[in-house]
């Protein structure tokens, strides 16, 4: 089963600086199937990168994804007020059938 | 308006059974693969349970325990949940698997709170 690992937990930043977020796969994950969520406290999830760097519909310009086989990064260029949140990677694997999360990683404000 | 909208949630015992539903509209609800995820209270994302026309796949925390479903016809996911233990304790999400090859959930719903306590 691969298991991802999110990095760092917290971030702390202020708006308008970049942020830079590391998701790290314990094996080698098609790039088609890593995804990156925002979620909001009290709120459902939302899909903001699919296929590793395809932003969804909706999302930003300022949000992009990159990375392949086992390093995957999501980058927020200018950090806007609504961008303080959690982030989850996510990756669907064969063997055994399914789908992992990351633990989160927390953009807060510094 | 493409929308997903959990129902059932609810305070049960140790041991005892659940069933979740998801409403959807907005598409063509049987053209879709669908999941449940969970979350814990102040914890991470869960991947529950994934269902296609085909085929379904558990989390090995629920396999044996859950039992996941559609009615096309009626545009609803189920899952079914017996014997529950205090660990199930947490919102509950449908999420719609996009279209294509991709693997990821780009509708989610508004999630149904299931806690599991004496």
């Amino acid at each position: 089963e691969i298991v991802l690992t999110q990095s760092p937990g917290t971030l702390s930043l202020s708006p308008g600086e970049r942020a830079t977020l590391s998701c790290r796969a314990s094996q080698s994950v098609s790039s088609s199937y890593l995804a990156w969520y925002q979620q909001k406290p009290g709120q459902a999830p939302r899909l903001l990168i699919f296929g590793a760097s395809s932003r969804a519909t909706g999302i930003p310009d300022r949000f992009s994804g990159s990375g392949s086989g086992t390093d995957f990064t999501l980058t927020i260029s200018r950090l806007e007020p609504e961008d303080f949140a959690v982030y989850y990677c996510q990756q669907y694997g064969s063997s055994p059938p399914g789908f992992t999360f990351g633990p989160g990683t927390k953009v807060d404000i510094k | 308006e493409v929308q997903l909208v959990e129902s059932g949630g609810g305070l049960v015992q140790p041991g005892g059974s659940l069933r979740l539903s998801c409403a959807a509209s907005g598409f063509t609800f049987s053209a879709y693969s669908m999941n449940w995820v969970r979350q814990a209270p102040g914890k991470g994302l869960e991947w529950v349970s994934y269902i296609s026309s085909s085929t379904i796949y558990y989390a090995d925390s629920v396999k044996g325990r859950f039992t996941i479903s559609r009615d096309n016809a009626e545009n609803s996911l189920f899952l079914q949940m017996d014997s529950l233990r205090a660990e199930d304790t947490a919102v509950y999400y449908c999420a719609r698997r996009m279209s294509g090859s991709y693997k990821s959930f780009d509708i989610w719903g508004q999630g149904t709170m299931v806690t599991v306590s004496s």
